[in-house]
C-alpha cells in the first residue's frame, strides 16, 4: 500500500467555524508533512512531523494547528480562517526524514473559506 | 538559500513527440538531491524521477530521462514518446543533504511548467 489518503476531499467553512483535515498513511513512514498549494503554484511547506514530533513550523499562523496522534495519522485543525486561506491542502509522507526518500503525496483537501 | 527556476511556465508537445522541460538551480552545496514531480489536473502529485548530485550518470525512468549538468546547475527533464497522460504540471525540486535544524526535510520547488499534450 503506497497510498496517502486525505479526508475530506472538499471543505467549505465560514470564518467562525472549526474544522479538521485528516491524513493517513500505512507505509510505516516516519515523516509527515502539510503543504498549502494555491492554483498553478508550487506547494508551500507548512509543517513537518518527524517520529510524531513537530520538527518544522514554517511560521504558519496559529489558526492552523497540526496534530500527530500516532505514526500513521496527521491532522490539521482549522479555526477562524480567512478567505485567503482558501487553497488545496496537501499531506505527504516519507520513510525517513534524514534521507532523500521520495515524498508520497495525498490527493489533497480543497478548502474554501467563505 | 537554494533557489529553483523553471523558465517555461507552459509547454506543449504533440503526442509521440519528445519534449524537454528546463530547470536551473542555485546552491553552494556540493551534494544534494534533485527531483521532478508531476501533478496532473485534480490528481495526486507523484515523483517522476530523482537525481543524486554525486552521481554523474543521468537518471532514467522508462520514457523519462534527465540531463544533469552539475557545473551549469541545470537539471532538465526529457519526455520521449509523449502520451496524453503526460499532460500535467511538472515541478522541479531541490533537497539538501546536509541540512541542520530539520531543513533537510524541505523540498524547494520551482514555479512549475504546465505541459499540454496535443493529440
Amino acid at each position: 500500500d503506497t497510498e496517502v489518503t486525505q479526508t475530506p476531499k472538499h471543505l467549505v467553512m465560514g470564518m467562525t467555524n472549526k474544522k479538521s483535515l485528516k491524513c493517513e498513511q500505512h507505509m510505516g513512514h516516519r515523516a509527515m508533512y502539510w503543504y498549502k498549494q494555491k492554483a498553478k503554484k508550487p506547494p508551500e511547506l507548512m509543517f513537518v512531523y518527524s517520529y510524531e514530533k513537530l520538527s518544522i513550523n514554517e511560521s504558519v499562523p496559529s489558526r492552523f494547528s497540526p496534530e500527530c496522534p500516532n505514526s500513521s495519522l496527521l491532522n490539521l485543525h482549522l479555526h477562524a480562517l480567512q478567505p485567503e486561506d482558501s487553497a488545496l491542502y496537501l499531506c505527504a509522507s516519507s520513510q525517513d526524514p534524514f534521507t532523500s526518500d521520495e515524498q508520497y503525496f495525498g490527493p489533497g483537501t480543497r478548502l474554501t473559506v467563505t | 538559500a537554494q533557489t529553483v527556476t523553471q523558465s517555461q511556465p507552459e509547454m506543449s508537445v504533440q503526442e509521440a513527440e519528445t519534449v524537454t522541460l528546463s530547470c536551473t538551480y542555485d546552491t553552494s552545496e556540493s551534494d544534494y538531491y534533485l527531483f521532478w514531480y508531476k501533478q496532473p489536473p485534480s490528481r495526486q502529485m507523484i515523483l517522476v524521477i530523482r537525481q543524486e548530485a554525486y552521481k554523474q550518470q543521468n537518471a532514467t525512468e522508462n520514457r523519462f530521462s534527465v540531463n544533469f549538468q552539475k557545473a551549469a546547475k541545470s537539471f532538465s527533464l526529457k519526455i520521449s514518446d509523449s502520451q496524453l497522460g503526460d499532460a500535467a504540471m511538472y515541478f522541479c525540486a531541490y533537497r539538501t543533504v546536509l541540512g541542520s535544524g530539520g531543513s533537510n526535510y524541505k523540498l524547494t520547488f520551482g514555479k512549475g511548467t504546465l505541459l499540454t499534450v496535443n493529440p
